[in-house]
């Protein structure tokens, strides 16, 4: 089965510092991987997904950016962060054999000062 | 979009009560999942029932997708049931799950 890891765990960082969030994929090939947002407790917004290396969809505009530098890495990114961008991200992905099921890793909470 | 709405928002239970969580959704979905968001932030998979009734354990959910809503049971609650339960749905040919506004739980001794 696969098995999501996330970097860092937690990140303070001051408003307008950059951002780099990781996510990393084991046990499956050419996933679709997803970027969700928590904000508040609840409810969770999709950000970004990808289908592929290099091949980024944005769900809505905002101030960060994906990337997907290989097959089963997904980073996400800002170049100046503001307050509004904290919260709890998270990464997906379907689960194997062509599954609907989508699976989350453990989460990066990011709080904005 | 498609609209996700749960009820209730918020339930106390005392350990070893039943409950009932309902998921409602304004369209037809190809996928709906259950989730509990531990106190640690972890979304845990609970169900994958875009229709039909399953079991796991203490927990079972039902989802009438013809009347678009889904229920999720717990039955005999402990302190670790605890937390946010999530239903989300996917629709049409799109990517994304669409999440419910969740539904917090507490079971207290």
């Amino acid at each position: 089965s696969q098995t999501i890891h996330q970097w860092p765990a937690t990140l303070v960082q001051p408003v307008g510092s950059p951002l780099s969030l990781e996510c990393t994929v084991e046990g499956t090939s050419n996933p679709n991987l997803y970027w969700y947002r928590q904000a508040a407790g609840r409810g969770l917004q999709l950000l970004f997904y990808s289908v592929g290396i290099g091949q980024i969809s944005s769900e809505v505009p905002q101030n960060l950016s994906a990337s997907r530098p290989q097959d089963r890495q997904f980073i996400l990114s800002s170049k100046k962060l503001l307050l509004s961008d904290s919260g709890f991200y998270l990464c997906a992905c379907p689960g194997q054999g062509g599954s609907y099921e989508q699976y989350f890793g453990p989460g990066t909470r990011l709080t904005v000062t | 979009g498609i609209q996700v709405e749960q009820s209730p928002p918020d339930l106390i239970l005392q350990e070893g009560a039943n409950s009932t969580l309902r998921c409602n959704f304004s369209d037809s979905v190809n996928n709906l999942q259950w989730f509990h968001q531990n106190p640690w932030g972890q979304l845990i998979n609970l169900f994958y029932i875009p229709s039909g009734t399953k079991q796991n354990g203490r927990l079972s959910a039902t989802t009438v997708a013809t009347e678009r809503y889904s229920l999720l049971y717990i039955s005999s609650s402990q302190t670790t049931d605890s937390g946010v339960y999530f239903c989300a749905v996917r629709a049409g040919g799109g990517n994304k799950l669409t999440f419910g506004t969740g539904t917090q739980l507490k079971v207290e001794l």
